[in-house]
């Protein structure tokens, strides 16, 4: 099973801050998908990368996937606490090894 | 709302109990799931159905028994559960099985929090 390994486990930090993610592997990802979840609801996907190199924005979150596909990062510009909640990366194949990280536990102060 | 109906949001239970977890999607997938939630660990996948049809069991305890009648409703039936298998339980589902037709995204209930007693 490919282990997903988050960074930092938890962060705190104020509102209009920088922050940056990370999800690390071992192995090659087929594609990776990033989970968003507030507290006492199910994870939300916002993105899904699957070329190496390539860069998502949505909005003031950058995702980028490494270009040797192993890794892949989540930058917030300008943090509001709306932005808080668990950070979650998934992957994935065809042979239903379905596997999440631990995540990133973000809360942004006001 | 994202289309995804877990039931009941709560439940407390002893050890001897029998009691079972519900979920209902409207969003005409075809591939439902169970994860456990717990604190300090990654989301593990419990079981994954395809068409009503179990295509993955992950090495779960026969104390779970999982259960698709159709392709909008999963059930999770509990009995002699042990003090560790308090979690945060959540369903999901895609179009299809995530890597099997694309990266399909998974849609997820907001969970049963389980307590045992």
């Amino acid at each position: 099973t490919q282990l997903l390994e988050q960074s930092p486990q938890f962060l705190s930090i104020q509102e209009g801050e920088n922050l940056t993610v990370y999800c690390n592997s071992s192995s090659v990802f087929s594609s990776l998908q990033w989970y968003r979840q507030e507290p006492g609801e199910g994870p939300v996907l916002l993105v899904t990368v699957v070329t190496g190199g390539e860069v998502k924005k949505l909005k003031r979150l950058t995702f980028q996937f490494g270009d040797a596909r192993k890794d892949s990062s989540l930058h917030i510009t300008a943090a509001q606490p709306g932005d808080t909640g668990l950070y979650l990366c998934f992957s994935g194949g065809s042979n239903y090894k379905l596997t999440f990280g631990k995540g990133t536990l973000l809360t942004v102060n006001p | 709302e994202t289309g995804v109906t877990q039931t009941p949001r709560h439940l407390v239970m002893g050890m001897t109990n029998k009691k079972s977890l519900k979920c209902e999607q409207h969003l005409g997938h075809n591939a439902m799931y169970w994860y456990k939630q717990s604190a300090k660990k990654p989301l593990e996948l419990m079981f994954v159905y395809s068409l009503e049809e179990r295509v993955e069991n992950n090495s779960v305890p026969s104390r779970f028994s999982p259960e698709c009648p159709n392709s909008s409703h999963l059930f999770l039936h509990l009995h002699t559960l042990q003090p560790e298998d308090s979690a945060l339980y959540l369903c999901a589902s895609s179009q299809a099985v995530y890597g099997t037709g694309g990266n399909q995204p998974q849609h997820f209930g907001d969970g049963t929090r389980l307590s045992i007693l």
